[in-house]
Formats: C-alpha cells, structure tokens, sequence
C-alpha cells in the first residue's frame, strides 16, 4: 500500500496477556518510530529505528516492552502481561530521514487502539 | 520527556476568524515540524521548518520560527470548520540527535 500500515486497528485484551502491534511502514522509509498517545494527551516517544542502527529505546516505559523491525521493514511491538495503563493508541511513523538527511517529515499509520481490561 | 509544549491547549474560535498557536521547545534542533490530528488517530504533516529559517508559508499557513527563544508559532487564516482539530509541534533534539518528540497539543475547535 501507499501509507503506513497498523494492525490490528482495534486490540482488547485482558490484563495480564500478552499482545503484539504491527506496523508496515511505507517502502524504502529506512526511519521507523513508535509512539503512544493516551486519551486526549500528546505522543510519547517510545521507540525509533533508524536504518541498520541499534535502536534507540528509551522511550519504552517498562521491559514489559519490546520492539523488533526485521530486514528494515515490518516492526512490532510487544508488550508481555499487559496493564490497564497500557490501555491508549499506539502509532507508528515512519519517513525517509537517514543519519545525514534529517529533514523528512513522518507518515503515520491510523494506530491501534489497545484496551486491556 | 516532552521536547515541546504547545500553548493554549484549547482554542476556540469562529469560522473565518485567524487561529495562532504557539510551540516553545528546550534544546537545540534542527528542524520543527507541525502536524494535525483529526479524531485521535493518525497525524498529518502540515509543515517543515528549518532551523536556519525565520518563516514560512503553505496555503492558509504560516509558521514562524525563534530560535533565540526556542519558540515558533503556527497562523491558520481564514479558518474554516474542517480545521477543527489537535495540532502538535514536533522537534529533534540537534546536532545528530534526529529523533523527533512531540508536545501536548493545541486542541482548536472552528465554529461554524
């Protein structure tokens, strides 16, 4: 597709689960970010892959949470025994911003809503 | 941590009427973008302003850029009541940090 990908669209799982997010991010975009966004509150970073760079994780709240990005492509996070906080949407972007080029803006995929009950 | 902090976080105005909002950031960048959410799901880029740039203008927008005081501001004229929505600013963090942090949002409702 032209855009960047998520799924699934909608998540409800209960507490305690384990859940995986995907994101297809849009082809040749070597930059790959996560983001959460808790009702009615901004984004907060939580991961960003950047080419074949490590990964800059600081953002994940808890090793509850991981995110792999195979051959430079899909990503996903997941999150293991899931919380009720962890309940928002999770983004993610990607663009075509490289280690020299930082001036590219990011597409976003619709998100997915997670709701942990 | 948030890099940016938009200000009002809610604004609301009547069509036709200019909205400005306003993004103050703490370190150095190399660029500030804007971007807008609608229903609070996926944003979309609006504009990109370089660190060396002062102004810039994109249809009924203008952004506007302080360096000196770690600020920018976005002007929406002539709004209109399909802009009703959340706007973020967006920052890296200088030099080779690229990774881009949002603030909070300014949440602007046009009516009709």
């Amino acid at each position: 597709g032209a855009g960047v990908s998520q799924s699934p669209s909608n998540k409800v799982t209960e507490k305690g689960k384990d859940v995986e997010l995907r994101c297809d991010p849009i082809s040749g975009h070597t930059a790959l970010y996560w983001y959460r966004q808790s009702l009615g509150q901004g984004l907060e970073f939580l991961i960003y892959f950047q080419g074949n760079s490590a990964p800059d994780k600081s953002g994940l709240p808890s090793d509850r949470f991981s995110a792999e990005r195979t051959g430079g492509s899909v990503s996903t996070l997941t999150i293991q025994r899931t919380q009720q906080e962890d309940s928002a949407v999770y983004l993610c972007a990607s663009s075509l911003a490289t280690a020299t080029a930082t001036n590219e803006k990011l597409f976003f995929g619709s998100g997915t809503q997670l709701s942990v009950l | 941590s948030q890099q940016g902090e938009e200000d009002p976080q809610a604004l609301s105005i009547q069509e036709g009427e200019n909205a400005t909002m306003n993004c103050s950031y703490k370190t150095s960048i190399n660029n500030l973008q804007w971007y807008r959410q609608n229903s609070g799901r996926g944003l979309v880029h609006l504009i990109l302003i370089r660190s060396n740039e002062r102004e810039k203008h994109s249809g009924r927008l203008r952004v506007t850029l302080d360096t000196s005081k770690k600020s920018s501001s976005l002007l929406i004229t002539a709004s209109r009541a399909a802009d009703t929505a959340s706007y973020f600013c967006a920052t890296d963090g200088g030099g080779s940090n690229y990774k881009l942090t949002f603030g909070k949002g300014t949440l602007l409702t046009v009516n009709p």
